[in-house]
């Protein structure tokens, strides 16, 4: 099973900042299939990126992704107050499905 | 438009079982497979199981292997996931969510069912 490490667990940014955040995979993610999700307060989860760097459909270009193997980043390059959120990532290049523990991007 | 409706949650005492649907619309349901993915009370996501779009594949997660079942209804686009032997530690949010075809990842989600497995 693909472990996924998130960090920081929680960043604390002000609107108009970037966010960065890192998902680390203990063995590499076959064929770079690497989604990242948000999600608010009671509600589910919503797609953002896929196959590491692309942006689902509606995902404002401010969201970005990179990464390759085992390290991967998610960047909101300014955070607009709609941001503030979890995030979690997930990979799909082998069984199980598994996500990370998620990071909490804060006010 | 694409949705997804959970229902079926409710407290249930540890070793009983349980029944969630998910109701779908928007969308030819019989194309696409579907995944449950559960969320504890202040925890992070976990996948449970996904069945494939004309239901014969089915793969699951270990801690919920040979408890849980999932099966669907094409002719009546309903998703469901038949819970046995429930624990405390299946206790959370259970989201169902569409694959992208062929991808293993999801793009649409429900909003989700508690459940609360306590005595």
């Amino acid at each position: 099973e693909i472990v996924l490490t998130q960090s920081p667990g929680t960043l604390s940014l002000s609107p108009g900042e970037r966010a960065t955040l890192s998902c680390r995979a203990s063995q590499s993610v076959s064929s770079n299939y690497l989604a990242w999700y948000q999600q608010k307060p009671g509600q589910a989860p919503r797609l953002l990126m896929y196959g590491v760097s692309n942006r689902a459909t509606g995902i404002p270009d401010r969201f970005s992704g990179s990464g390759s193997g085992t390290d991967f980043t998610l960047t909101i390059s300014r955070l607009e107050p709609e941001d503030f959120a979890v995030y979690y990532c997930q990979q799909y290049g082998s069984s199980p499905l598994t996500f990370g523990g998620g990071t909490k991007v804060e006010i | 438009q694409v949705h997804l409706v959970e229902s079926g949650g409710g407290v249930v005492q540890p070793g009983r079982s349980l029944r969630l649907s998910c109701a779908a619309s928007g969308f030819t349901f019989s194309d696409y497979a579907i995944c449950w993915v559960r969320q504890a009370p202040g925890k992070g996501l976990e996948w449970v199981a996904l069945i494939s779009s004309d239901g014969t594949h089915k793969s699951y997660a270990d801690s919920v292997k040979g408890r849980f079942t999932m099966s669907r209804d094409n002719s009546k686009n309903t998703l469901y996931l038949q819970m046995n032997s429930l624990r405390v530690e299946d206790t959370a949010v259970y989201f169902c969510a569409r694959e992208v075809l062929d991808s293993y990842y999801f793009d649409y989600w429900g909003q989700g069912t508690l459940v609360t497995v306590s005595s």
